[in-house]
């Protein structure tokens, strides 16, 4: 199992981004992917999560009208999108598997690698 | 949904060992089996250690263990050895097919 992420991001405030995870070495459709922010003051923070097959999704309530989470099965990928940055969107962003199928009692198996973020005005 | 309550640093000698709470509410830590744990070294990405209180994923040794009472879980790591000085974060299952993450906690092997 493996996720790689796209590369660091250089943003100015209210410009969009999408940034993208690809799942290889095991059946992508069928497992959620989750997003997750770390700053520096704040540690991790769950975001979200998406299920690549049908692209059901869940927010968490501070993320929720803030991102989008999507996902393209056809070719392995996850994509967390803004439509305009601010800089407190300055982070690292991960994307991580769940190891089991269910929405919930579940738990992060595998990891991007992370991609930096930074927004500047 | 607040983040769960970690200490913020936590340190033992090499051989020693080390415990780390995790303190959430009877809405998420308390009313779930669910809380998993996470191990970050510097600038790498974070990896599961713990899942489902107690169990531990294939390759990670068994002198990290987890538990849980009432609304804290805790993990232990036994037999502290250099290459597990960390960050370490909890996270539990909170409900409406959320998830929450705790606060970090820096392990210091002296």
């Amino acid at each position: 199992v493996q996720l790689v992420q796209s590369g660091a991001e250089l943003k100015k405030t209210g410009e969009s981004l999408r940034i993208s995870c690809g799942g290889y070495g095991y059946a992508f459709f069928g497992y959620w992917i989750g997003w997750v922010r770390q700053t520096p003051g704040k540690g991790l923070e769950w975001m979200g999560i998406i299920y690549p097959d049908n692209s059901e999704t869940t927010y968490s309530p501070s993320f929720l009208g803030q991102v989008t989470l999507s996902a393209d099965k056809s070719v392995s990928t996850a994509y967390l999108h803004w439509s305009s940055l601010r800089a407190s969107d300055s982070a690292i962003y991960y994307c991580a598997r769940f190891g089991g199928r269910s929405r919930t009692d579940n738990w992060f198996d595998s990891w991007g690698q992370g991609t930096q973020v930074t927004v500047s005005s | 949904q607040s983040a769960l309550t970690q200490p913020p640093s936590a340190s033992g000698s090499p051989g020693q060992s080390v415990t780390i709470s995790c303190t959430g509410t009877s809405s998420d830590v308390g009313a779930y089996n669910s809380v998993s744990w996470y191990q970050q070294h510097p600038d790498k990405a974070p990896r599961l250690i713990i899942y489902e209180v107690h169990k531990r994923p294939s390759g990670i040794p068994d002198r990290f263990s987890g538990s849980k009472s009432g609304n804290t879980a805790s993990l232990t790591v036994s037999g502290l050895q250099a290459e597990d000085e960390a960050d370490y974060y909890c996270s539990s299952y909170a409900g409406s097919y959320t998830y929450v993450f705790g606060t970090q906690t820096k392990v210091t092997v002296l």
